[in-house]
Order: structure tokens, then C-alpha cells, then sequence
């Protein structure tokens, strides 16, 4: 079974302050990694995703996020928001021969001027 | 290249009624997926299908609720006998084989019973 853990259900930053958004996961097989960022009253768009590679993905609106296979983290960063990054985000895991996607409970953004 | 179609955007049933929400996968996604999400609340996965196949409904309650994927046409999520409980926004995701795209969701229909 997989599950995901998003340390923080809400995140309030300053414009222009650099963000971390914490996401932990487990599962017993190898792991593809998402965050994906939801607006009021809309579906989720793709910030960024894991498949496998490079442990330092980069991802749109200048989002990253770097996967720990031994902390089985993928923080999501941001080194400098705008209010329009104000939103819910969420990290989700699948693997193995599963393509279920599992999320976490999300952590709402709020980006103040 | 159309992304994932879901209608309708806004469905309102009274109790009792069926509802039937439809979810049209990207040109070559071949998976599909159901979720629903309730106020203050994550996704949480209902179903997955590929064509005339489900894989995994572990998240479907056990009644009231079918889903399926049919040869042509879109994806339907049925809910029979809606109750109050059943008012969320339902999500429709789809995939390739690979992830290539990782998963591209639809922009939801959300259920009001009253």
C-alpha cells in the first residue's frame, strides 16, 4: 500500500519569500512522484513529476522539487512567489504495476503582498 | 489536443435520483481514473479502468455506485439513489501506458443533491 503525508496543511508566506512545501511518502515498490496545484473552483494541473532520472526535477511557474529515495521525501520549492501561486498543492505517489495515484490532504498556499 | 472533458460542470440532484457524470480521456490515454473530493478533503480514488475493464475499484462504495470505460464513448460514473453525502466534485484523470504526461486531469463535475 502507498500513502502520502504532507507535513503542513497550510503555508503563509510573504510575496517574494522563497517556499518549501514538505511531502513524505511510503510504498513497498519503486515510486513515480507528483505535485500538482489546484485553484479555487478548478481541476489540478500538473506542476511537476518523478519518473526516474535526475532526483532534482524542475517543473512550471518556477516550481522544483527534488526526490530523497532515503528520506522518501519530495519537497516542492519555490524560491520566490507571487500572489498568483496562492493556491491548494498537492503531492500524490504511484509505482509498481499500480497506476493508482495516491494523494495527500494538500497544504494550502497563501501568498501575502 | 483536447485535455480531459468532463460534463457536466455542474450537476444538482434531488435525493433519490441517479446521477451520471461523464469523463472523456486525452486523445491516446487509454487509463482512466474517478475521484472525488469533499470539502476539506483530498482526492480520494474511487476507480481505475482501462477500455471495458475495470482494474481496480477499490475505492467505489460497495453500492450505489458503478463505473464503466466502454469500447467507444466516454467514461461514466454512475450514482444511483443519490443521498446529501454523495455532494463533492468528482474527478476524471487519464494516462498513457508510460506516464509520459503523468496523469492530466479533468476540470471536475461537481454534485449537489438537495
Amino acid at each position: 500500500a502507498q500513502s502520502v503525508t504532507q507535513l503542513d496543511s497550510q503555508v503563509p508566506v510573504f510575496e517574494e519569500a522563497p517556499v518549501e512545501l514538505r511531502c513524505n511518502y511510503s510504498s513497498s515498490v519503486s515510486v513515480y512522484l507528483f505535485w500538482y496545484v489546484q485553484y479555487p473552483n478548478q481541476g489540478l494541473q500538473l506542476l511537476l513529476k518523478y519518473l526516474s532520472g535526475s532526483t532534482l526535477v524542475k517543473g512550471i511557474n518556477g516550481f522544483e522539487a527534488e526526490f530523497n529515495k532515503s528520506q522518501t521525501s519530495f519537497h516542492l520549492r519555490k524560491p520566490s512567489v507571487h500572489i498568483s501561486d496562492t493556491a491548494e498543492y498537492f503531492c500524490a505517489v504511484s509505482g509498481g504495476s499500480n497506476y493508482k495515484l495516491t494523494f495527500g490532504k494538500g497544504t494550502l498556499l497563501t501568498v501575502n503582498p | 489536443n483536447a485535455g480531459v472533458m468532463q460534463n457536466p460542470r455542474h450537476l444538482v440532484r434531488r435525493r433519490g435520483q441517479e446521477a451520471r457524470l461523464r469523463c472523456s480521456p486525452m486523445k491516446g490515454h487509454s487509463h482512466v481514473y474517478w475521484y472525488r473530493q469533499l470539502p476539506e478533503e483530498g482526492l480520494k480514488f474511487m476507480v481505475y479502468l482501462q477500455k471495458e475493464n475495470i482494474i481496480d475499484e477499490s475505492g467505489m462504495p460497495k453500492e450505489r455506485f458503478s463505473a464503466e470505460f466502454p469500447k467507444e464513448g466516454p467514461s461514466i460514473l454512475r450514482i444511483q439513489q443519490v443521498v446529501r453525502g454523495d455532494s463533492a466534485a468528482y474527478f476524471c484523470a487519464s494516462s498513457d501506458r508510460d506516464l509520459l504526461y503523468g496523469y492530466t486531469f479533468g476540470s471536475g463535475t461537481r454534485l449537489t443533491v438537495v
